[in-house]
């Protein structure tokens, strides 16, 4: 079983729609954990961290279930430049605090 | 702003070559990391570091090996460059404080023929 698993999509949505992605750990000692974006042929940066209450930037939510082991990010009123690639990411090497774990991303299409 | 810069972005390399990427960090980072990314199957960690002359393995390090000498540099090396180790490699480095964000470089692409 992977450690951090996502589906891989493509969603492919209109403009202005709601969506979300779902992301499962399999460490529940896992301790930190982010939303990561990655542009077509560029690097990942980082688009938010998710606390254990839930936070939210703007059109962007992220939620934490600890008891599932549970990771989400709902984006509400998409724009064409939220296209891109999301990938779930997890601290939970037992053996080193600085290490993440990337799931292999969910790709996200927002149409005209 | 955080930079992380790699010394290339494109690299064409022939089988049994011996391979060098570099990769340079701004921000007084204890840790750095080398990862590969392959369609399908996510970023994989090939190897770290925690400070320099400190080497940690990943989850795929057979066939390669790194070198940090200064705190803002870390090489990745390719002793005998093969076919499979066609990918693209990003260089990423983090503080050991906090919650260990991550921070990339543009990424090497490279091409074993």
């Amino acid at each position: 079983r992977k450690e951090v698993e996502q589906d891989p999509g493509p969603f492919n949505v209109p403009e202005g729609a709601t969506v979300a992605f779902n992301c499962t750990y399999s460490n529940s000692a896992s301790q930190s954990f982010f939303w990561y974006r990655q542009d077509c042929r560029k690097e990942p940066k980082l688009l938010m961290s998710v606390y254990s209450s839930g936070n939210e930037d703007g059109r962007f939510t992220a939620q934490l279930n600890r008891a599932s082991q549970y990771i989400s990010l709902l984006i509400r009123d998409s724009k064409l430049s939220d296209s891109a690639t999301y990938l779930c990411v997890v601290n939970s090497r037992s053996g080193s605090a600085r290490q993440l774990t990337f799931g292999s991303g969910t790709q996200l299409t927002v149409l005209p | 702003d955080v930079k992380v810069t790699q010394s290339s972005r494109y690299l064409v390399k022939r089988t049994g070559e011996k391979v060098f990427l570099e990769c340079v960090q701004d921000m007084d980072h204890e840790n750095m990391f080398w990862y590969r990314q392959d369609p399908g199957l996510g970023l994989r960690l090939i190897y770290f570091s925690y400070d320099v002359k400190m080497k940690e393995k990943g989850d795929i390090p057979e066939g390669y090996s790194v070198s940090r000498e200064k705190k803002e540099r870390f090489s990745l090396i390719l002793e005998s460059a093969s076919t499979n180790q066609t990918s693209m490699y990003l260089c990423a480095s983090s503080s050991s404080g906090g919650a260990h964000e991550q921070y990339f470089g543009p990424g090497t692409r490279l091409t074993v023929t």
